[in-house]
């Protein structure tokens, strides 16, 4: 089965900064990754599909590259709104997989 | 827009069997395919399983063993069964057409 290794689990920063996450798989899933960002109490809200495809809605300050192994989602100037939690999903496998997510917390 | 609710019992005695069902509007079921996923309080997102329309299902090896998965094209409905549940498995279970929309989520708890 493929794991998702996603770092950091908790990233400290401050309004206006540029962050990176990054997301390993154990093998290659081609460009098949989701990021996702989740706020207490609701569910997961599709940032970017296909690794680097940014959703319709979503502030151009968020994206994402890679393709294989190695996957980033960069923030390019941090907005109080994007204080959250973010994962990355491998999906559209045979099964699908979480990273084990990313706490975005104020500085 | 394609719209995904979850409904089931929010209260689960220990060993017994969480049900819940996703209903979905919006969209045909009879096309791609339909997840369940779990949050347990606090902590991060676990893939439960897929199904096709088709019937075709996939489960997370981990839960395999007491997951069942089912589709109702008739209602637009699929369905999750977990037999022998504890603790471990109180959590806010999300449906969704993964990657693109997602239920609101509905918390279950396993409690005597």
């Amino acid at each position: 089965d493929i794991q998702m290794t996603q770092s950091p689990s908790t990233l400290s920063a401050s309004v206006g900064d540029r962050v990176t996450i990054t997301c390993r798989a154990s093998q290659s899933i081609s460009n098949w990754l989701a990021w996702y960002q989740q706020k207490p109490g609701k569910a997961p809200k599709l940032l970017i599909s296909k690794s680097s495809n940014l959703e319709i809605g979503v502030p151009s300050r968020f994206s994402g590259s890679g393709s294989g192994t190695e996957f980033t989602l960069t923030i390019s100037s941090l907005q109080p709104d994007d204080f959250a939690t973010y994962y990355c999903q491998h999906y559209n496998s045979y099964w699908d997989t979480f990273g084990q997510g990313t706490k975005l917390e104020i500085k | 827009q394609v719209q995904l609710q979850e409904s089931g019992p929010g209260l689960v005695k220990p060993s017994e069997t969480l049900s819940l069902t996703c209903t979905v509007s919006g969209d045909s079921i009879s096309s791609y395919y339909w997840s369940w996923i779990r949050q347990p309080p606090g902590k991060g997102l676990e893939w439960i399983g897929y199904i096709y329309y088709s019937g075709t299902t996939s489960y997370n090896p981990s839960l395999k063993s007491r997951v069942t998965i089912s589709v109702d094209t008739s209602k637009n409905q699929f369905s999750l069964k977990l037999n022998s549940v504890t603790s471990a498995d109180t959590a806010v279970y999300f449906c969704a057409k993964t990657p693109d929309y997602w239920g609101q989520g509905t918390l279950v708890t396993v409690s005597s």
